[in-house]
Order: C-alpha cells, then sequence, then structure tokens
C-alpha cells in the first residue's frame, strides 16, 4: 500500500536554505506534489514534479526526486519568516482510480530571525 | 482557495450529537473530497466523489456520511458525534484528471470541529 513519511519538525534560520525530506512507497507513482499549509487555512499547491523527472526549479524552491530510493525532497533558498507553515508532501498514482492523493504527515518549517 | 469555502468554520458540539458541515465551489469541478487532519498524521481521505452521482468511501469513512447536493456542493454529516472527531476538517476539489495525470487539489480553509 502506499505510505508517505516526512520528518514532523525542522528549524532554521533566516537566510538559510531549509530542507525538507519526504519518502514513498509505492514505485508507481506518477506525479508527487509539495504542498504548504499557513496557519489557520486550507493547503495550497506550492510545485509538483512528474516522476520522470529529477529535479525541478522555480524560483526559490527547488524540488529534487530520487526515484530509485523513493526520496523527495523540497528546498527553499533564502527562507524568509513568511515561509514558517506546514509542508505536506503527496503523490499520486495511475491506478484508475482518479490519482488519488496521499499525503505524508507534514513537516513544520520555523524560521527563526 | 477563495474558490472553495466551508461553513462553518469552527464548531464546538456534544457527544452523540447530529453534525453537517459543508462545502461549496465556485471552480466547476466536478470532483469533491472531505479530509480530516490530525497533528503529525496529514491528511487523511473520508469521502469523495467523482460527480453528483457518484459517492466512494475513503480511508476512514467509518462514523461519517456524505451528500452531494449538486456539483458545487458537498456536505459532510457526523451522525453522532464522538469525541475521536475532534479534528480539522477540509474540503478539496479537483478538475478532470486523465489516467496518469496531474490531480492537483484545491483546499477550502478547514473547519475546525471540536466533541466535547
Amino acid at each position: 500500500g502506499e505510505d508517505v513519511e516526512q520528518s514532523l519538525f525542522l528549524s532554521v534560520r533566516e537566510g538559510d536554505s531549509s530542507v525538507i525530506n519526504c519518502t514513498y512507497t509505492d514505485s508507481s507513482s506518477t506525479y508527487l506534489y509539495w504542498y504548504k499549509q499557513e496557519p489557520g487555512a486550507g493547503l495550497q499547491l506550492l510545485t509538483y514534479i512528474f516522476s520522470n523527472m529529477d529535479m525541478k526549479q522555480d524560483q526559490r524552491l527547488t524540488v529534487l526526486l530520487n526515484k530509485k530510493d523513493k526520496h523527495l525532497s523540497l528546498r527553499i533558498a533564502d527562507t524568509q519568516t513568511g515561509d514558517s507553515a506546514i509542508y505536506f508532501c503527496a503523490e499520486s498514482i495511475d491506478d484508475n482510480a482518479g490519482n488519488m492523493l496521499t499525503f505524508g504527515g507534514g513537516t513544520r518549517l520555523m524560521v527563526k530571525p | 482557495d477563495a474558490d472553495v469555502t466551508q461553513t462553518p468554520r469552527n464548531r464546538i458540539t456534544k457527544t452523540g450529537k447530529r453534525i453537517m458541515l459543508e462545502c461549496s465551489q465556485t471552480k466547476g469541478h466536478d470532483r469533491m473530497y472531505w479530509y480530516r487532519q490530525d497533528p503529525g498524521l496529514g491528511l487523511r481521505l473520508i469521502y469523495y466523489s467523482f460527480d453528483v452521482k457518484d459517492i466512494n468511501k475513503g480511508e476512514i469513512s467509518d462514523g461519517y456520511s456524505v451528500s452531494r447536493q449538486a456539483q458545487a456542493k458537498f456536505s459532510l454529516s457526523l451522525e453522532s458525534a464522538i469525541p475521536n472527531q475532534t479534528a480539522l476538517y477540509f474540503c478539496a476539489t479537483s478538475g478532470l484528471s486523465l489516467a496518469g495525470g496531474r490531480n492537483e487539489q484545491f483546499f477550502g480553509p478547514g473547519t475546525r470541529l471540536t466533541v466535547l
């Protein structure tokens, strides 16, 4: 079955880089996603990567995918206090059931000034 | 996402009461979902609907029921609330997703439910 795991907590200083890691078990994942949840709000899609890609960069965000190890990471360059939030990784698989998402438990990022 | 709204935003109720959480969307999406969020457990799928006549159980449907009143509306009911249903509940929507394609979901702001 599907299982997506993340560490619970990460603390960094403002201006440093943050790296949030995620592991998944289903090798038939087609897309992997990173969502951000700010306090009191729902989840917003930050970025996604197709499973045949190794890397995707979008401004301060870099997503790395190691398909062999089933490891996904999100790097945030020059982390700001506004980046403090919970970050969820999610995977979807092509199982003829509508590409449903399975979410990790979320990593709470705290950015210290 | 402001196009996905949930009511109420907060609710405190007592064990045994019937509760309905409502979700509306103006995105024109066919697919709608209900999740619950518990600390450290991420989001777990309760029910989902791919169109008005289609309702499916998710990972944790016991104790919950849903109604898809229209394409834009999807409500979640707790027939007899119990304390372990205290959680943050999210509604989400998504558009048509081809096999193996992206399935970006758009989330409402959440309903915080406390069952005493």
